[in-house]
């Protein structure tokens, strides 16, 4: 079983719209918690880092995170369509002296001009 | 600022040869990640190392091995390549501890990937 789930969508918003991506973690050890975005045939590019519970805001983005419900998600307002991409939800765990990474399978974003 | 350098960012083979992809991290980052990407997949992670040790291991075949060196570049090795190889191959790295001018945030920072077709 996968252990960071996301919803591979497509998720169409309108341009100028809000877009709302989430994902769910198993591990309950987990620390810290990125956001990437990754267009097609590029390398994953960091949009967002999360460490605390509650919201961080940076921009358009922001990124919300309970570590109770082991869940974090992210906003991002007022959708363009260059924010067209996949986003991936990464969880990483401080574990015996290194880190362990694991990725979501990433949502699929389509903003419709 | 210095980015992570893979090479080379294409690499076509055939069947059954050799592949060596190669990653220099940023300086000073300890921690470096190999990554494969099928078409239409999310990363899957292959292997990573910390202070030039293996730190952990994922889905990486055993036609596939890897290392990192004294100057803390690492190589991938691919041999026996089969069809299935074909992907993008990407090394992340990230940097642990508390430096005097930053601290550990486990950020991953990934180079351009290296694109493999097999024939």
């Amino acid at each position: 079983q996968k252990e960071v789930e996301q919803n591979s969508g497509p998720l169409s918003v309108p341009e100028g719209a809000i877009a709302s991506l989430n994902c769910t973690y198993s591990d309950r050890g987990s620390q810290s918690f990125f956001w990437y975005r990754q267009y097609s045939g590029k390398s994953p590019e960091l949009i967002m880092s999360i460490y605390s519970n509650g919201d961080k805001e940076d921009g358009r983005f922001t990124a919300q995170l309970n570590k109770a419900s082991q869940y974090v998600s992210l906003l991002i307002r007022d959708s363009q369509p260059s924010d067209s991409a996949t986003y991936l939800c990464a969880v990483n765990e401080d574990s015996g002296g290194y880190q362990k990474v694991t990725f979501g399978t990433g949502t699929k974003l389509q903003v419709i001009p | 600022a210095a980015g992570v350098i893979q090479s080379p960012r294409h690499l076509i083979k055939e069947k059954r040869e050799t592949a060596t992809l190669k990653c220099y991290p940023i300086p000073r980052h300890d921690t470096v990640y190999w990554y494969q990407q099928g078409p239409g997949q999310d990363p899957q992670f292959l292997i990573s190392f910390y202070e030039k040790m293996q730190s952990d291991k994922g889905s990486i075949p055993d036609r596939f091995s890897a290392q990192q060196f004294s100057d803390y570049h690492s190589e991938l090795n691919m041999s026996s390549l089969e069809l299935g190889d074909s992907a993008l191959y990407f090394c992340a790295s990230s940097a642990r501890g508390v430096f005097p001018d930053f601290i550990y945030t486990g950020e991953l920072f990934f180079g351009e990937g290296s694109r493999l077709t097999v024939l």
